[in-house]
């Protein structure tokens, strides 16, 4: 069966500082991959997803990039955070072609910056 | 392009009752694929039911069931017997064939009360 694990589940950030977080899929190959975001009590704001190894679409301009290094992983970072990177990120996989049954998600990660 | 919207940002009812939750979406694709996702506390979203646009029948997941209405463009979710668990965020979702991601609805929140 797939599974999917997402990375640290919370995460206290100065502002300023660096940020990775990391998204890895198990038991499926070449799966579309996406990161989103939920500010607090929100809906999800889609920030990038990917079709395959390298292949990157951003949705929303910001302080924020991903890369896809490997068929089931994807990273998002930032170089230098601010605090309106603030949030709940969730990172989701689904079967290609496209979703046909959806997408499914990791537990996600909980950011503060301060 | 594609969006859909959950015009119900809370709502409310009693344990054992029926709820219906709407959304609605726009677009001018002909075959597409909508999706109910919950989002407990815990904020794991987790995937309820799915529907096919080229189906006619709604889609049935035990207590959960769809009304789908291509023509009107309306894919409202009913949750009958209402369980204290059922207490969540509700995200209806949209995605068209191809490597696109989901698009979300702001969600609706329901509160199950005993």
């Amino acid at each position: 069966s797939q599974t999917i694990h997402q990375w640290p589940a919370t995460l206290v950030q100065p502002v300023g500082s660096p940020l990775s977080l990391e998204c890895t899929v198990e038991g499926t190959s070449n799966p579309n991959l996406y990161w989103y975001r939920q500010a607090a009590g929100r809906g999800l704001q889609l920030l990038f997803y990917s079709v395959g190894i390298g292949q990157i679409s951003s949705e929303v301009p910001q302080n924020l990039s991903a890369s896809r290094p490997q068929d089931r992983q994807f990273i998002l970072s930032s170089k230098k955070l601010l605090l309106s990177d603030s949030g709940f990120y969730l990172c989701a996989w689904g079967p290609r072609p496209g979703q046909l049954v959806g997408a499914f998600f990791g537990q996600g990660t909980r950011l503060t910056v301060v | 392009a594609q969006t859909v919207t959950q015009s119900q940002p809370e709502m409310s009812v009693q344990e054992a009752e029926t709820v219906t939750l709407s959304c609605t979406y726009d677009t001018s694709e002909s075959n597409y694929y909508l999706f109910w996702y919950k989002q407990p506390p815990s904020r794991q979203m987790i995937l309820v039911i799915r529907q096919e646009a080229y189906k006619q029948q709604n889609a049935t997941e035990n207590r959960f069931s769809v009304n789908f209405q291509k023509a009107a463009k309306s894919f409202s979710l009913k949750i009958s017997d209402s369980q204290l668990g059922d207490t969540a965020m509700y995200f209806c979702a949209f995605i068209y064939s191809g490597n696109t991601p989901l698009v979300f609805g702001k969600g609706t929140r329901l509160s199950v009360i005993a």
